[in-house]
């Protein structure tokens, strides 16, 4: 069974300091893997897409990182502000037609001063 | 950018009585559309896939006669919840995109409150 697994389940971070989300991932055949930011309420933001020839890719703060031979991938946030609280939430696509989407369970952040 | 909207974004309804929610790509022609429920707290699960023109494909334990999906045009898809039930309250987002490889673009959501 395809899945997606996110760690840690939460995390409370001081302003200004950075910190790194993990994302581990049993589905295949891979396609790519997406980070996104929800903020309460909201929908879901993309922050980053991912295919398998790419090992990093930077959206201002945001770095993500993508290891397919050991199925993993994080997303680094650096120099933290308030407005990143939100939860993170990791994305796999199987490849394919049917393009099969499995969501990781998120990472609630929240940046405090 | 790709903007999809989503109305309303509240509602609350009684029980028993049936809500439609409308999921639309605004300035792009979404080939599938995707439909979720989130509890709080909780990651998004994902109800169903719509691909323009053909039925929509539900997940496991997901009630297709409950929850009815229309994906009539490449701009909109409409997700209504029949019969509602208290336990049916939930936040309820939709996505949509052009193809495989194309990004998810999701709406802001809509609270259903059955009381």
């Amino acid at each position: 069974k395809n899945q997606v697994e996110q760690s840690p389940q939460s995390l409370i971070i001081l302003e200004g300091k950075n910190c790194t989300l993990q994302c581990n991932y049993t589905v295949s055949p891979f396609s790519n893997l997406r980070w996104y930011k929800q903020d309460t309420g909201r929908g879901p933001v993309s922050l980053t897409i991912m295919t398998f020839s790419e090992n990093t890719k930077s959206n201002g703060r945001y770095t993500a990182t993508l290891d397919a031979d050991t199925k993993q991938s994080s997303l680094h946030i650096t120099a933290s502000q308030l407005s990143d609280s939100a939860s993170y939430i990791c994305v796999v696509s199987e490849t394919g037609t049917a393009s099969k989407l499995t969501f990781g369970t998120g990472t609630r952040l929240q940046v405090t001063l | 950018g790709a903007v999809v909207s989503q109305h309303p974004s509240r509602v609350i309804c009684k029980s028993g009585t049936s809500v439609k929610i409308e999921c639309r790509s605004l300035d792009f022609q979404a080939t599938t559309m995707f439909w979720y429920r989130q509890f709080p707290k909780q990651s998004l699960m994902l109800m169903a896939t719509s691909n323009e023109g053909s039925k929509a494909t539900y997940e496991q334990g997901v009630e297709k006669d409950k929850f009815l999906i229309n994906h009539a045009s490449l701009t909109l898809s409409t997700l209504t919840v029949t019969s509602a039930h208290p336990e049916d309250s939930s936040f309820y987002i939709c996505s949509a995109r052009v193809s495989e490889w194309s990004p998810l673009h999701f709406g802001n959501g809509t609270r259903l409150t059955v009381t």
